[in-house]
């Protein structure tokens, strides 16, 4: 059973910029998080999509997007990058919003870095 | 507001055994997960707990207590391989799921 994958693996942008990070979750998982981790902030969550609908947000600015397709594929976008933006953004799936106590799969992230 | 506190660092030798703490404050309780993260690499699910007591899976167990907004994760007889980052999650009212800033062990020969 194929796992959670993110692509790109690396980016690198230029400030200003804007850029599409995909996830594919586990055949038959709905739901996808995303969250952004840094050294100093650790884990920060970014938004959770279940059924093509966002569920939940996390506290980032508008700058940061996303969004759910028929198929749980999902995409986050962030416009006008800023050099803050750097971090490793990690998508996670599980089978349905609720059943949690399985946990989530975390994909291997996306390292981006904006310079 | 939400915070969930664990402690930076730890040390500990190959063999023993050693507790992680994990206290948080959240709006609202809907279970509690320990994550483990190697250097470089995505975490990986260890635990969860949504009532009180002691969750055993092999070298590693897990305790809640939700009165006192407490939780650890106990991991025995320790090897090099566990030297990584511990994440302690909660899942709130809200049914977000929030780390902390995560532990990072040290596993000394």
């Amino acid at each position: 059973k194929a796992g959670v994958t993110q692509t790109p693996r690396y980016l690198i942008k230029t400030r200003g910029q804007q850029v599409t990070l995909s996830c594919s979750p586990i055949s038959g998982h709905r739901s996808v998080s995303w969250y952004q981790q840094t050294p100093g902030q650790g884990l920060q969550f970014l938004f959770e999509y279940f059924s093509e609908t966002q569920r939940n947000k996390g506290n980032f600015p508008g700058r940061f997007s996303g969004r759910q397709f028929s198929n749980s594929r999902s995409e986050m976008n962030v416009s006008t990058l800023e050099l803050g933006d750097s971090a490793l953004y990690l998508c996670a799936s599980s089978l349905a919003a609720v059943e949690a106590n399985y946990g989530y799969t975390f994909g291997s992230g996306t390292r981006l870095t904006v310079v | 507001g939400q915070n969930i506190d664990q402690p930076t660092e730890m040390t500990a030798t190959e063999g023993a055994i050693v507790q992680i703490n994990c206290t948080y404050q959240t709006s609202g309780f809907n279970g509690l997960f320990w994550y483990q993260q190697h250097a470089g690499e995505a975490p990986t699910f260890l635990s969860y707990n949504v009532l009180d007591g002691l969750e055993e899976k092999g070298r590693f167990s897990s305790f809640l207590s939700r009165s006192k907004g407490y939780s650890y994760l106990l991991l025995k007889e320790l090897q090099m391989k566990d030297s990584a980052s511990y994440l302690c999650a909660v899942k709130g009212r809200d049914d977000k799921i929030i780390f902390g800033k995560g532990t990072r062990l040290h596993i000394l020969p």
